[in-house]
């Protein structure tokens, strides 16, 4: 049972390239989000989804698309990649939303995606 | 604006030591507040969930405490282990039906032998 899984776990683009990070759930949870982390900062919610089909902005979703064409997969593309995007970027998901009541989120181990 | 607040920044102890972790937050209305572990390289893991009824919460050697009337929680780790090194982060959402929650930076904690 792997949870959220993130591919790939690492990666180097040049400015101005393309590149589509993929997370895959196996829990059948209905909500997932993308974040990023960077140093001596919490983690910022890029986008995210509540649902196959659906997907909403977060706190910095400028430079990101996302799709959810299937409920198990959560797909975050760079469409030209900048420097200021180089961090470390995590996918989760949850059951339900997470202002209502207890719900779990459940994160991947992350992409570690430098942009020179 | 909802705000997180973790201290310390870092804190270094020694194996078998017990250790407070602190969380202020300005998240309003409030609905609940998880603490997460992040190993180094690692996604994070959590930890307790509380919800505003819940003052105390445990998850074997780990217990948090939420006041909800000052707004503040903290993280109790006892008898350190080495594997306790990490990042521990306090998060807050809100009831207001965002479903963006107020992450805090983390406390860097590192457990020497």
């Amino acid at each position: 049972n792997a949870g959220v899984t993130q591919t790939p776990k690492f990666r180097v683009l040049k400015t101005g390239q393309s590149m589509t990070l993929l997370c895959a759930q196996d829990m059948n949870h209905e909500y997932m989000y993308w974040y990023r982390q960077d140093p001596g900062m919490g983690l910022r919610l890029i986008h995210y989804s509540v649902g196959e089909g659906t997907t909403a902005k977060g706190e910095v979703p400028d430079g990101y698309n996302v799709s959810r064409l299937k409920k198990q997969n959560f797909l975050l593309g760079l469409e030209s990649a900048a420097p200021s995007q180089t961090s470390v970027y995590f996918c989760a998901n949850s059951y339900g939303a997470l202002g209502k009541g207890g719900q779990p989120q459940h994160f991947g181990d992350g992409t570690r995606l430098s942009i020179l | 604006k909802n705000q997180v607040e973790q201290s310390p920044q870092s804190l270094i102890i020694l194996e078998g030591k017990n250790c407070t972790l602190q969380c202020n937050y300005t998240v309003s209305p409030f609905s609940n507040l998880r603490w997460y572990k992040q190993d180094t390289g690692r996604g994070p893991v959590s930890l307790t969930i509380m919800t505003f009824s819940e003052n105390t919460k445990s998850n074997g050697r780990y217990t948090a405490t939420l006041d909800a009337d000052t707004k503040q929680s903290s993280l109790h780790i006892t008898a350190s282990q080495l594997s306790d090194s990490a990042s521990y982060i306090c998060v807050v959402s809100s009831s207001g039906g965002s479903y963006i929650p107020t992450f805090g930076r983390g406390t860097s904690l590192i457990v020497h032998p």
